[in-house]
């Protein structure tokens, strides 16, 4: 049984560019939780997804946005990237209100 | 504001050593995940503590929610080098489990043959 799975691995992008990172959950599991991790620092919650809607959000502006597909993978877009944003994304995956299982998370370097 | 502060940030002992780690907070939690992270991976969920004062052992490992459920620790007995890594609390966001989780800053650990 496959776990969560994230792609890509690793990432480069230049400031201001625009950049797409791809989850697929557990199977079963039917919730898929974003987080940012910067370096020596636990994760922060930036938003979840079920039932292809937003159910929740973290204190994140707008240039960070999802999408969940019917086969409950989803994605997390970042526009008009910063410097900041270098960091590894992680994708947590679930059923709804239970334990949520990570995946090894994709890191991004903005230059 | 709900808040984890985990201490201490960093432990570097060597193996055979005990040690603790704590997760602290001014706010009740319905419950408390622990998890471990290893360098280029995501947090692997060790255990979840849900009722006040109630203790989980998992091999060398104790885990403990204060009777407040507040507060949590980690104790760990003879560490092994095969037990480094990135130690992180968590709880759920809200007087109920909505799925969004608090973490802690965390707690690195390097245990030395």
């Amino acid at each position: 049984d496959a776990g969560v799975t994230q792609s890509p691995t690793h990432l480069i992008k230049t400031r201001g560019q625009q950049v797409t990172l791809r989850c697929s959950p557990k199977s079963g599991h039917d919730t898929v939780s974003w987080y940012q991790q910067a370096l020596g620092q636990g994760p922060q919650f930036i938003f979840q997804y079920y039932e292809e809607e937003e159910r929740q959000r973290g204190n994140f502006p707008d240039r960070f946005s999802g999408h969940q597909f019917p086969n409950y993978s989803s994605e997390l877009n970042v526009n008009a990237l910063l410097l900041g944003d270098s960091a590894l994304y992680l994708c947590a995956s679930s059923l709804v209100r239970h334990e949520q299982y990570f995946g090894p998370g994709t890191r991004l370097t903005v230059t | 504001t709900q808040l984890l502060e985990q201490s201490p940030q960093f432990l570097s002992i060597q193996e055979g050593e005990n040690l603790t780690v704590y997760c602290n907070s001014s706010s009740v939690f319905s419950s408390l995940q622990w998890y471990r992270q290893e360098p280029g991976e995501g947090p692997v969920l060790l255990v979840t503590v849900v009722t006040g004062g109630e203790v989980k052992k998992l091999k060398r490992l104790t885990f403990q929610f204060g009777d407040a459920r507040k507060d949590s620790s980690l104790h760990i007995t003879a560490a092994q080098p095969g037990d480094t890594g990135l130690y992180l609390c968590a709880g759920p966001y809200g007087s109920s489990n909505t799925g969004k989780l608090i973490f802690g800053q965390g707690t690195t650990l390097q245990v030395k043959p």
